[in-house]
């Protein structure tokens, strides 16, 4: 069976700090792959999402990129974290060219900046 | 484009009534529909999902939904809520293959 496993779990950083988590697949090839910001109490922002090896494509203007180096494992990364990149972050992944099937998410990352 | 309207950002229920939680969607063509629970500090869990099979679609938990295309809807549904239901609830549809669309969620207390 496919897992995803994504961490850290929770991370304080301060202002201006780097950032790098990462998310990967188990179970499963070529699939595409996801970063969603979430902010207290609101619903879900797509940042990134991938369809193959080093194809990646942003959804918002930000502060925050992605990579892809491996199939199964994408990460988001910051040079200099915002104080507006707090949030809750959660990878998720979906089979290749399938509509009609869904996505499957990680357990989050909660990045609070100080 | 595809978008999704979730009414009513908050939905309060007493344990033991019945839970509904609305979804509408618009798009030309019927889409695929899916529906989430996030319970706090946790990825969302998928509920169950709508790909143009049978209209009433069940779902883990208790959960059902029905899709009435002349509606445009996809409301879930639980005949009995349970305290262990109160979470975050999301309404997805997907027709492009790379990207879901999700509405912006409902609370959901369970009053005992």
């Amino acid at each position: 069976s496919q897992t995803i496993h994504q961490w850290p779990a929770t991370l304080v950083q301060p202002v201006g700090s780097p950032l790098s988590l990462e998310c990967t697949v188990e179970g499963t090839s070529n699939p595409n792959l996801y970063w969603y910001r979430q902010a207290a109490g609101r619903g879900l922002q797509l940042l990134f999402y991938s369809v193959g090896i080093g194809q990646i494509s942003s959804e918002v203007p930000q502060n925050l990129s992605a990579s892809r180096p491996q199939d199964r494992q994408f990460i988001l990364s910051s040079k200099k974290l915002l104080l507006s990149d707090s949030g809750f972050y959660l990878c998720a992944w979906s089979l290749t060219g399938r509509s009609n099937q869904p996505q499957h998410f990680g357990d989050g990352t909660r990045l609070s900046i100080l | 484009a595809q978008s999704v309207t979730q009414l009513g950002s908050h939905v309060s229920v007493s344990e033991g009534a019945l839970v509904l939680l609305r979804c509408n969607y618009s798009s030309s063509v019927p889409p695929y529909l899916f529906w989430y629970v996030q319970y706090p500090n946790q990825g969302l869990q998928l509920l169950l999902k709508y790909t143009s099979a049978a209209t009433l679609v069940k779902g883990i938990n208790g959960f059902e939904a029905e899709f009435k295309k002349s509606e445009t809807s996809f409301h879930l549904t639980k005949p009995s809520a349970h305290m262990s239901d109160a979470a975050e609830y999301f309404c997805a549809v997907s027709r492009t293959g790379n990207q879901f669309y999700f509405g912006t969620g409902t609370s959901l207390t369970v009053i005992p």
